[in-house]
């Protein structure tokens, strides 16, 4: 079964301060990982999308990863406006996304 | 830059009530999909949309939800009979290509609480 867990659950960070984002998942014949902030009340906002083991992509302070069993979200010198929960999630073999829980990010000034 | 809107964006019902949720997918996509969220749980998968017919239901997409595409434009969620733990944001998203890859693309949701 396609599973993702992601951790931590929840994320404070004094704004400047850089830290990771996990994302660990299980698929069967991966066609992507995705990595999506979401705001309150607010539907998932694609940020990067990773097909393959040594991938990396970039986008403004954020750096996504990814290895044959986890992705990484690398969050440099984050913003109060970086506040958000990230998603992350994955498509198999079935087409569909399979989404772990997120990871709430408190950036505090 | 094209969106895929949702109406209505809060919907109350009482419980036993029939609801449609209504999705306007990004123009030449052809994938069509329907997430929800419990509050404070996973975005969780319903079902897709492929060529007029459904490619996939989860089990949670059980004979009181339908889906439809009733014209060019719209894509519908139906629920017949709303129960309590219906309450919930309903996304609807949209791939322009054939589900093999890409990535999807999601409204801004509809919130639908049961009373």
């Amino acid at each position: 079964e396609d599973q993702v867990t992601q951790s931590p659950e929840a994320l404070r960070l004094q704004e400047g301060e850089s830290s990771s984002l996990n994302c660990s998942y299980t698929v069967s014949g991966l066609r992507g990982l995705f990595w999506y902030r979401q705001d309150p009340g607010k539907g998932p906002e694609f940020l990067f999308t990773l097909y393959s083991a040594g991938e990396e992509k970039e986008k403004e302070r954020l750096k996504a990863t990814l290895t044959k069993k986890e992705s990484f979200l690398h969050i440099t010198a984050p913003k109060p406006e970086d506040s958000a929960t990230y998603l992350c999630a994955v498509r198999g073999n079935t087409g569909k996304l399979i989404f772990g829980q997120g990871t709430t990010l408190q950036v505090k000034p | 830059e094209p969106e895929v809107t949702q109406t209505p964006s809060h919907q109350v019902t009482q419980m036993g009530q029939e609801v449609i949720l209504r999705c306007v997918p990004i123009s030449n996509h052809l994938y069509f999909y329907w997430y929800r969220q419990i509050l404070g749980q996973k975005v969780e998968f319903l079902v897709s949309f492929y060529n007029n017919e459904i490619s996939e239901k989860s089990e949670i997409f059980d004979d009181q939800f339908s889906v439809e595409r009733p014209d060019g434009s719209n894509f519908t969620l139906k629920i017949r009979s709303t129960k309590l733990e219906d309450s919930a944001m309903y996304f609807c998203a949209s791939i322009n290509l054939a589900g093999v890859a890409g990535e999807l693309f999601f409204g801004e949701g509809s919130r639908l609480t049961v009373l």
